[in-house]
């Protein structure tokens, strides 16, 4: 039933890993996206894909990179994890055209050590 | 480069109490959202505001948006301790870009 998923909720790592969230929405919404959420509560976007196109590609270190296989599915992959990196990233997804309000994901918090 | 204030960053208040949070923006925009985030928690979508003056009410809390004065306010009436959460304005600067979020208000309702 949940509308926006992702996984996986916690992801504890060491420096120089490389790992990928993965996010699934099965609400037809032909948006997703890729927000970071600080240590702050500051929320940036990363990425943005609509039907399986990248539109919003922010200025993220080339480690990050996002992979929309199908239009219900975002999956972000990281290499060479840093200690920066550790945030909560959130998924989330809309469709374009209506109000555009956006459908959050539970969160991966991400740590690296 | 569009940019989301909200003001105050912090606010604790009791149960019973009236008060306004502020998101100002810098840009032209006739879209804005609330949304809540409760501690360790996703974000949930409150409001969408999609013209000038346009103004949406949830039981306790209510949003208004003033296009000319870039500025959207958050108000909330009689506050209860449900409500103490962290709260974001976003602003989407054309139709179809991207949300940019304000810093967030962190509200606490103490008994």
């Amino acid at each position: 039933d949940t509308a926006v998923s992702q996984t996986p909720k916690y992801l504890v790592t060491q420096m120089g890993n490389d790992k990928s969230i993965k996010c699934e929405q099965n609400l037809g919404h032909d948006t997703m996206y890729w927000y970071k959420q600080d240590s702050k509560k500051f929320l940036k976007i990363m990425f943005s894909y609509n039907n399986k196109e990248l539109i919003i590609n922010e200025t993220v270190p080339n480690r990050f990179s996002p992979k929309s296989p199908d239009k219900a599915h975002l999956n972000l992959h990281i290499n060479s994890l840093e200690l920066g990196d550790s945030a909560v990233y959130f998924c989330a997804s809309s469709q374009r055209g209506i109000n555009e309000k956006l459908f959050f994901g539970s969160g991966t918090q991400l740590s690296v050590l | 480069e569009l940019k989301v204030e909200q003001n105050p960053l912090f606010l604790s208040m009791q149960e019973g109490k009236n008060y306004t949070i502020y998101c100002n923006y810098s840009t032209t925009s006739d879209r804005l959202y609330w949304y809540r985030q409760d501690p360790g928690k996703s974000l949930e979508s409150l409001f969408v505001l999609l013209s000038n003056g346009a103004v949406k009410q949830e039981g306790r809390l209510m949003a208004s948006l003033d296009t000319k004065a870039r500025l959207s306010t958050l108000h909330i009436t009689a506050a209860v301790h449900d409500l103490s959460a962290t709260y974001f304005c976003a602003v989407e600067e054309t139709s179809g870009s991207r949300l940019t979020f304000g810093e967030g208000t962190q509200l606490t309702v103490n008994p």
